[in-house]
């Protein structure tokens, strides 16, 4: 069966200081991977999707930036962070255009 | 535009009793339909999904979900609540793209 980790759980970081969030998949070949990020009690905003290695498509302009250095790994990423940069990461995973599996989460704190 | 409405931010309702959470859609054409749950500080889980076909779809924990093409709605039920579905929920809609609606919060009262 397939699977999704995210890492770390938490992150407290001080503005200014860089960023990466991990993600990985087991058990699928060749998924589409997003990145979304969740402020405190807002919906979804998908930041970045990839198709396949080394495919990244950002659909906000900002200052994330994601890689995806192997077919079942996304890194999302900063230089510098903002105190706006707060909230919850959630990776997700599909097959196609079809059914998206989310991780666990990353809840980052920027102070 | 491509969209995804969730009419209800907040409703609250007491255990045992039947839940109704709103969806509608605004597709040209009827795109894939989900439901994902969100408990507080997790990812979200799945609930049930439409793809085509019977337009009465049973889920997880109970849950089932009604399409109706007339009134692109893709509303989600549940005959009697418990305590543990309080959470947040989400509607979503995929034609190439998957779009999330703002999310309903469901809290139970005892």
């Amino acid at each position: 069966s397939q699977t999704i980790h995210q890492w770390p759980a938490t992150l407290v970081q001080p503005v200014g200081s860089p960023l990466s969030l991990e993600c990985t998949v087991e058990g699928t070949s060749n998924p589409n991977l997003y990145w979304y990020r969740q402020a405190a009690g807002r919906g979804l905003q998908l930041l970045f999707y990839s198709v396949g290695i080394g495919q990244i498509s950002s659909e906000v302009p900002q200052n994330l930036s994601a890689s995806r250095p192997q077919d079942r790994q996304f890194i999302l990423s900063s230089k510098k962070l903002l105190l706006s940069d707060s909230g919850f990461y959630l990776c997700a995973w599909s097959q196609l255009q079809e059914t998206q599996y989310f991780g666990p989460g990353t809840r980052l704190l920027v102070l | 535009a491509q969209s995804v409405t969730q009419p209800d931010i907040h409703i609250t309702v007491s255990e045992g009793a039947s839940l109704e959470l709103r969806c509608n859609y605004s597709y040209g054409a009827t795109p894939y339909l989900f439901w994902y749950v969100q408990s507080p500080g997790q990812g979200l889980q799945l609930l049930l999904k439409y793809f085509s076909g019977d337009t009465l779809v049973q889920g997880i924990k109970g849950f089932e979900a009604e399409f109706k093409r007339s009134q692109s709605s893709f509303n989600l039920r549940k005959p009697s609540v418990h305590w543990s579905d309080a959470a947040e929920y989400f509607c979503a809609a995929s034609r190439n793209d998957m779009r999330f609606g703002a999310g309903t919060r469901l809290t139970v009262k005892p």
